[in-house]
């Protein structure tokens, strides 16, 4: 496609559930990486897949978090027992060299209520 | 204390004036550097990158510099427009865990408003 494609774009959800976000990066792009912005502050990096394997997972949070690239294109971020905190917006990024020249999509803004 | 410094938080200029915003790193192997543009309701969207072996970048009204003996960087914009309100980040590549890959970090942005 011609961007980064992340779906919902909102979701609001009750303390205790499990919430999947999906990220279609651009065709070709090889490295995609997942980020987290609170309000007022800068994205803060949370796991990055080259192909189908995470190849660096140390920004994930707790292990209520996981995210998979089963076939090396769509990522599918999966928070478990979501909590108040993980409320946030969640930005997807793609790019063919590894953490350079990203292009971000437009992200999902998660609500826990 | 944080990877990446970003300074100042807010920035308010008049239509036609210069904005400049700085940023400080620590991490000495750090090779990449690219600032990112975010408006209301968007994802970032890069606008300019540099690295470690260019002292200087310019793509018409937007330059970055980089010193990095003293690990910090620079956004220059002149002849700002009300159109390039928006927050402004910038980034450094930094290694998150030993043997892990350089990821860019990012700083806690700046708020730039351009008033016409």
């Amino acid at each position: 496609g011609a961007g980064v494609s992340q779906t919902p774009s909102n979701k609001v959800t009750e303390k205790g559930k499990y919430v999947e976000l999906r990220c279609d990066p651009i065709s070709g792009h090889t490295a995609l990486y997942w980020y987290r912005q609170s309000l007022g502050q800068g994205p803060e990096f949370l796991i990055y897949f080259q192909g189908t394997g995470a190849a660096d997972d140390s920004g994930l949070p707790n292990d209520r978090f996981f995210a998979v690239r089963p076939e090396g294109s769509v990522s599918t971020l999966k928070i478990q027992r979501t909590e108040r905190g993980d409320s946030a917006v969640y930005l997807c990024a793609s790019s063919l060299e590894t953490g350079e020249c990203y292009t971000f999509g437009s992200g999902t803004r998660l609500t826990v209520v | 204390g944080e990877n990446v410094e970003q300074h100042p938080s807010t920035l308010s200029v008049q239509e036609g004036d210069s904005a400049v915003i700085k940023c400080t790193y620590s991490d000495s192997a750090s090779n990449y550097f690219p600032w990112y543009k975010q408006e209301l309701g968007k994802g970032p969207q890069l606008i300019i990158d540099i690295r470690s072996n260019v002292g200087e970048k310019k793509d018409q009204r937007i330059a970055v510099t980089l010193n990095k003996t003293a690990k910090h960087f620079s956004l220059h914009i002149t002849e700002t427009q009300p159109e390039d309100s928006a927050v402004y980040f910038c980034a450094a590549s930094i290694r998150h865990s030993s043997g892990g890959s350089y990821i860019p970090t990012f700083g806690r942005g700046t708020s730039l408003i351009v008033h016409p």
